[in-house]
This record gives C-alpha cells, sequence and structure tokens, in this order.
C-alpha cells in the first residue's frame, strides 16, 4: 500500500528566503507525483506534475524533482513571497488494488513572513 | 477559466439525515473523483467514474454512501444517514483523457464544509 509522507508538517521562514519542501512515498512503482497548493477554505490547486519517467519540472519560481529509487520528490521555492504563504501537497498517482489512485500527503503548512 | 464547481459549500445537518452534495465537472472533462478530507486522515479517495461509470468506490462505506452521475455535467455524493463522524471537507475532482494515464493534473473544486451534529 503506497504511503505519502511530508516533512515538516510546518515552515515558516521571512520573505525572500529560497526553501524546499520534501515528500516521500513508499512504492515506486507510480505513473507520476503531483504537487499541489491549498489556501484556506479552498480546494487544491495543481502547481507541477511530475512524469515517472522524468526528473524535474519548472514552473516559474517553483521547481520539482522526482527521484524514484530512492522514493523522494522535492519541492524547490525561489525568492518565497507572502503570497507563498499555503499548504502544500504532494502526491503519488500509481496502481492500488487494481485501479488507479492518487494517495496524498498530509501536507506542509508554509507561512512566509513579510 | 474553467472551474469545478461544488454545492451546497457549507451544509449543516443533525444525525440521521440524508445528505446530497453537488459537482460540476470542468465541460469536457469525462472522469470525476470524489474525496474526503479530514484533519486526521488527509485526503482520502471515495470514488470515481469515466464517462458516468463507476470505476472505482473502494474508498467509501458503502451502506451509508453512494456516489453517482446521472449526466456528463452533475456528480452526486448522497449520506444516508449521515453520522458525526462524516463531518469533514468533500472535494470532487475532474480530469480530461490523460489523467487516469497520469499525463494531466486533476483539477478541484472548492469543497462542501459537512458538519454533522
Amino acid at each position: 500500500k503506497q504511503e505519502v509522507t511530508q516533512i515538516p508538517a510546518a515552515l515558516s521562514v521571512p520573505e525572500g528566503e529560497n526553501l524546499v519542501l520534501n515528500c516521500s512515498f513508499t512504492d515506486s512503482a507510480i505513473y507520476n507525483l503531483q504537487w499541489f497548493r491549498q489556501d484556506p477554505g479552498k480546494g487544491l490547486t495543481s502547481l507541477l506534475l511530475i512524469q515517472s519517467s522524468q526528473r524535474e519540472q519548472t514552473s516559474g519560481r517553483l521547481n520539482a524533482s522526482l527521484d524514484k529509487s530512492s522514493g523522494r520528490s522535492t519541492l524547490y521555492i525561489a525568492a518565497s513571497q507572502p503570497g507563498d504563504s499555503a499548504t502544500y501537497l504532494c502526491a503519488a498517482w500509481g496502481t492500488q488494488g487494481g485501479s488507479e489512485k492518487l494517495v496524498f500527503g498530509k501536507g506542509t503548512k508554509l507561512t512566509v513572513n513579510p | 477559466d474553467a472551474r469545478v464547481t461544488q454545492t451546497p459549500r457549507h451544509k449543516v445537518t443533525e444525525m440521521g439525515q440524508e445528505v446530497t452534495m453537488r459537482c460540476q465537472p470542468i465541460l469536457g472533462h469525462n472522469t470525476v473523483f470524489w474525496y474526503r478530507q479530514t484533519m486526521m486522515q488527509g485526503l482520502e479517495l471515495l470514488a470515481y467514474f469515466r464517462n458516468r461509470a463507476p470505476l472505482d468506490d473502494s474508498g467509501m462505506p458503502k451502506d451509508r454512501f453512494s456516489a453517482e452521475m446521472p449526466d456528463a455535467t452533475l456528480a452526486t455524493l448522497k449520506i444516508q444517514p449521515s453520522e458525526p463522524r462524516d463531518s469533514a471537507v468533500y472535494f470532487c475532482a475532474s480530469g480530461g483523457q490523460g489523467v487516469l494515464s497520469g499525463n494531466q493534473p486533476q483539477h478541484f473544486g472548492d469543497g462542501t464544509r459537512l458538519s454533522i451534529l
């Protein structure tokens, strides 16, 4: 059974700092690894999707990497801004019990202080 | 900007009542997912449909939960009878042709926050 873990559960940084969020997964047989952002009272917004054959994806100040062999992914945020404050969730898409499923970590709550 | 629409946004009701949550997927998306989010368990997949047919509902308590897609523009999740432990935020997500093969992301609605007293 796939398990996805995110450490730390919460992170507070000053504005302008570069930071890394970590995600680990137990089953390396995944189709992709996805990173989402969730603002309070809102749904999830897809940030980056890394296919199992890829090593990284970039969008603006965000860069996500994937190392299937070690079961790890990282989300790098450059020059953080107060608007980046949110909960970031990673999720692994793969086959569980005969059907495809997205298994989520519990998220890292990021606070960027002005 | 296309969005997944969920109604109601909030629902408070008493234990034992029937609850119906609705979802309008993004036009053209043929796959619809239902998730439940709680502080303790995080986000859990309840069920999903492709072309209105249920593909997986193994995450759903079948004695009280039911999910349907009456048409391509409407998905429903019903709880009958509701219990306090069903209190959670329920999310609907939709995706296009490539979502099940892992080529496309899922697009989430803003959720229904359900409180069962």
